[in-house]
């Protein structure tokens, strides 16, 4: 399979529950993206990674967990959420290099917590 | 700090007429562009890019886009619309170099009247 892949594509969860976003690329990419998406508002950057280590985040609560443990993976874990935590959350990744930083985008997994 | 403003959050032509989307863009360095398109439950897909190597720019579907520095922005144009047209695009930036995360714009959801 090729490009990045999110899954589940939905997923329901509780306040109290906790649940994994996972994403995967087969692009040979070195960087990895969170972002959030939410009605009416710009898409949200949360997490970066590249080449595995973490260099941006940008005060995203606590209650949301990334992990990435190679670079064509990358969680993002979920615990005690609230309602408006309800999103699309979409994966990215790209080529790290000195122009423009492309990124390739998953389809996205659909949250709501009740 | 960089931003990016999209007028109009929803755009409606008929079919066949000009598709005309607007971004303008703030940044304190010379940003690359991006355009992305959305269609319904899936994730972004990349439309275009400007990265300094020629102001008018064409992309997948017969959008092009030009950069203007003058006026700070980098409109999304497509001479006769299609049905299939019908989607969310968004307006991006970043400064290049590294895993620089994008910056969006909030969206125009295009609509094709037949």
């Amino acid at each position: 399979e090729t490009g990045v892949t999110q899954t589940p594509r939905h997923l329901v969860m509780g306040m109290t529950n906790k649940k994994s976003l996972k994403c995967e690329q087969h692009l040979g990419h070195n960087a990895m993206y969170w972002y959030k998406q939410s009605a009416k508002k710009p898409l949200e950057l949360m997490f970066v990674y590249s080449l595995e280590e973490r260099v941006e985040n940008n005060s995203v609560p606590s209650r949301f967990s990334p992990e990435c443990p190679n670079s064509s993976h990358l969680f993002l874990h979920l615990h005690t959420l609230q309602p408006e935590d309800s999103a699309l959350y979409l994966c990215a990744s790209s080529l790290q290099s000195s122009g423009a930083n492309v990124l390739t985008f998953g389809a996205g997994s659909r949250l709501t917590v009740l | 700090a960089q931003s990016v403003t999209q007028l109009g959050s929803h755009v409606s032509v008929s079919e066949g007429a000009l598709v005309l989307l607007r971004c303008n863009y703030s940044s304190s360095v010379p940003p690359y562009l991006f355009w992305y398109v959305q269609y319904p439950n899936q994730g972004l897909q990349l439309l275009l890019k400007y990265t300094s190597a020629a102001t008018l720019v064409k992309g997948i579907n017969g959008f092009e886009a030009e950069f203007k520095k003058s006026e700070t922005s980098f409109h999304l144009t497509k001479p006769s619309a299609h049905m299939s047209d019908a989607a969310e695009y968004f307006c991006a930036l970043t400064r290049g170099g590294g895993a620089d995360g994008l910056t969006f714009g909030k969206g125009t959801h295009l609509i094709i009247q037949p």
